[in-house]
């Protein structure tokens, strides 16, 4: 059981490139989520999925978008990279109320 | 104001030390409440789930909530140098999708 699997782990772009940061889950949950994670900032929410076919903002969406492609995949796309967005970038999932599953991370930096 | 507030720490133990850790926030609808640990370059891993008030037990691992002062509590007995990482408190509400987490506070326990 992978549970959830993010690729790539590592990323280095320069400003203005694009990338797209791939999730997938093989435990049929409903819920998926992208947080981004800086020091001193903890867990921000970037992007969630309540379900398949929808998709909301977090706290910090400016300069993501994301697509739900079907239940077990929720993709992050990055369409023009800045400095700003050097992060560790999780993606997490959940059945219904309850804790996350969280992916192993992905270390992107924007020189 | 963050809506978590989390000591960053780093907090320092020697093995054995039964350790502290605490989170407050401010809004009063949270009624689900999460510990998670991270180790250094890993995904978070959930530790401690509990709904409203009260206490929960789990091995060494003891988690308090008082929803009257919005202050939540993770207890370690007998700590051990494998419980050195970063640990994360997490809640949310009924209708909320999604978790606010705190920053994270450190942990070192020296051997």
């Amino acid at each position: 059981n992978a549970g959830v699997t993010q690729t790539p782990k590592f990323q280095v772009l320069k400003t203005g490139q694009s990338m797209t940061l791939q999730c997938a889950q093989d435990m049929n949950h409903n819920s998926m989520y992208w947080y981004r994670q800086d020091p001193g900032m903890g867990l921000r929410l970037i992007y969630y999925s309540a379900s398949e076919g929808t998709t909301d903002k977090g706290e910090v969406p400016n300069g993501y978008n994301v697509s739900r492609l079907n239940k077990r995949e929720f993709s992050l796309r990055l369409e023009s990279a800045a400095p700003s967005q050097t992060s560790v970038y999780f993606c997490a999932s959940r059945l219904d109320i309850g804790g996350y599953t969280f992916g192993s991370g992905t270390r992107l930096t924007v020189v | 104001q963050k809506e978590v507030e989390q000591d960053p720490g780093p907090l320092s133990v020697p093995e054995g030390a039964i350790v502290s850790l605490n989170c407050t926030y401010s809004n009063s609808a949270f009624q689900y409440f999460m510990w998670y640990r991270q180790y250094s370059r890993k995904g978070p891993e959930l530790l401690m789930y509990t709904y409203s008030s009260g206490n929960k037990e789990d091995g060494r691992f003891t988690a308090q909530v008082d929803k009257s002062s919005k202050y939540i509590s993770l207890f370690i007995r007998d700590s051990q140098p494998s419980d050195s990482a970063t640990y994360l408190c997490a809640m949310s509400d009924m209708g909320r999708r999604a978790l606010t987490f705190g920053s994270g506070t450190r942990l070192q326990v020296q051997p």
